[in-house]
């Protein structure tokens, strides 16, 4: 059973067209939920980390939104420098233990 | 500069061989996590601990062994009992932030495993 699913898998997208990745999540007990952005070959950078149902974080052309059951990033006019895997990640009670738990990504190509 | 270092970036290991995969943090954080990564794949947590001398088992624990002696260090020791080693492994670290709510994780870099 899949805690955390990410939409879609991959998403080519033409500079400067906007679209939104998405994340839905099933654990509860929601202690944080997490936008990681990877580059092939190394570790996940950190972006955002979202606590409640209504909360929005930005960061230049990424915005990062959560309700109960999933969450948004959102990204506005893109470069081709914003290619990369995106990944989302949820902290919360899991099988009765509080886990990290990782969604499998989506891999975001930007064509100039 | 605080961070976490992942040692070394690239491993090959024979079959049957245990081999140790080395995770430092100066980030004075509580908990530390080892997550495999497959090609086109999420993460999977392999063990977790959040605190010195405890550690607890994620998914895939199985032919993985760990150990929490200094709160700097969590290494990774994956033992022959693994079938399928050849993989990317992440360590993350984080800070506890209180009973309702937990802080971003980092990561290290990440170690190249690949079985000869």
């Amino acid at each position: 059973e899949d805690q955390v699913t990410q939409s879609p898998e991959a998403l080519r997208l033409q500079e400067g067209e906007s679209s939104s990745l998405n994340c839905s999540y099933t654990v509860s007990g929601l202690r944080g939920l997490f936008w990681y952005r990877q580059d092939p070959g190394k570790g996940p950078e950190f972006l955002f980390t979202l606590y409640s149902a209504g909360e929005e974080k930005e960061k230049e052309r990424l915005k990062a939104t959560l309700t109960k059951k999933e969450s948004f990033l959102h990204i506005t006019a893109p470069k081709p420098e914003d290619s990369a895997t995106y990944l989302c990640a949820v902290q919360g009670v899991i099988q009765g233990a509080q886990k990290l738990v990782f969604g499998q990504g989506t891999r975001l190509t930007i064509n100039p | 500069d605080g961070g976490i270092t992942q040692s070394p970036k690239y491993l090959f290991r024979k079959e049957g061989q245990n081999v140790t995969l080395s995770c430092e943090q100066n980030l004075n954080h509580d908990a530390m996590y080892w997550y495999r990564q497959d090609p086109g794949q999420g993460l999977r947590l392999i063990y977790y601990s959040q605190i010195v001398n405890d550690f607890q088992k994620g998914d895939i624990a199985e032919g993985y062994s760990v150990s929490r002696e200094k709160k700097e260090s969590f290494p990774l020791t994956v033992t022959s009992a693994q079938k399928n080693p050849t993989a990317f492994y992440l360590c993350a670290s984080s800070i506890a932030a209180g009973p309702l709510r937990d802080t971003e994780a980092f990561f290290g870099q990440g170690t190249r495993l690949t079985v000869v």
